[in-house]
């Protein structure tokens, strides 16, 4: 079993629609939560990361993550065609240095 | 500012010859860097980790011999691909870890260098 789950997608949305991510993990030692935005033959990109249960809102970007039910989840509002990439959960445990990462999530949005 | 440059940005090599890749952190001393690997719609996968002055860690299913890792200072650390087989074609992907990173083990990430091995 993967330590980090991702559905890989593909996901088309129009634009202007609200877009969810979701990442479940086994895990129960992660405890920091980002989530990554990647552009096709780009390096990712830090969004968002989260170390506590509950929501984090980044302007059109909300970060949510319960621990109790090892879910993670990214909403995107007012989605845009610049939007459109591949979305990575990555997760930490308190100590060390190792990020472990989901499959990627590509999304599409269509103008 | 936390910008990660990587060189060069696509090769293409025959069977049997070794590439090394460069990575750099433009404007931060980067104490710890990752190289990571991934292949077309797949995640990245850690290969090694590396801190300045010393070996790097690799991890499980990394041949260490072959994929030769050299972190020499605070800004470079770079990746040597010997003798290339089609199977190491790929997409890698290297990120720095700053001196002062947050504790959620902030990195920045290279843009990637795409290997081709014929």
């Amino acid at each position: 079993q993967k330590e980090v789950e991702q559905d890989p997608g593909p996901l088309s949305v129009p634009e202007g629609a609200i877009v969810s991510l979701n990442c479940t993990y086994s895990n129960s030692a992660f405890q920091y939560f980002m989530w990554y935005r990647q552009y096709s033959r780009k390096g990712p990109e830090l969004l968002m990361y989260t170390y506590s249960s509950g929501n984090k809102e980044d302007g059109r970007f909300t970060a949510q993550v319960d621990k109790s039910s090892k879910y993670i989840s990214l909403f995107i509002r007012d989605s845009q065609p610049s939007d459109s990439a591949t979305y990575l959960c990555a997760m930490k445990e308190t100590s060390g240095s190792r990020l472990t990462f989901g499959e990627g999530t590509q999304l599409t949005v269509n103008p | 500012g936390a910008v990660v440059s990587q060189h060069p940005s696509r090769v293409i090599c025959k069977s049997g010859t070794s590439v090394k890749i460069e990575c750099r952190s433009l404007d931060f001393q980067a104490t710890t860097m990752f190289w990571y690997r991934q292949f077309p719609k797949q995640s990245l996968m850690l290969m090694a980790t590396s801190n300045e002055g010393s070996k790097a860690t690799y991890e499980q299913g990394v041949e260490k011999d072959k994929f030769l890792i050299n972190h020499a200072s605070l800004t470079l650390s770079t990746l040597t691909v010997t003798s290339a087989h089609p199977e190491d074609s790929s997409f890698y992907i290297c990120s720095a870890r700053a001196r002062r990173a947050r504790s959620y083990n902030e990195q920045f990430f290279g843009p990637g260098t795409r290997l081709t091995v014929l």
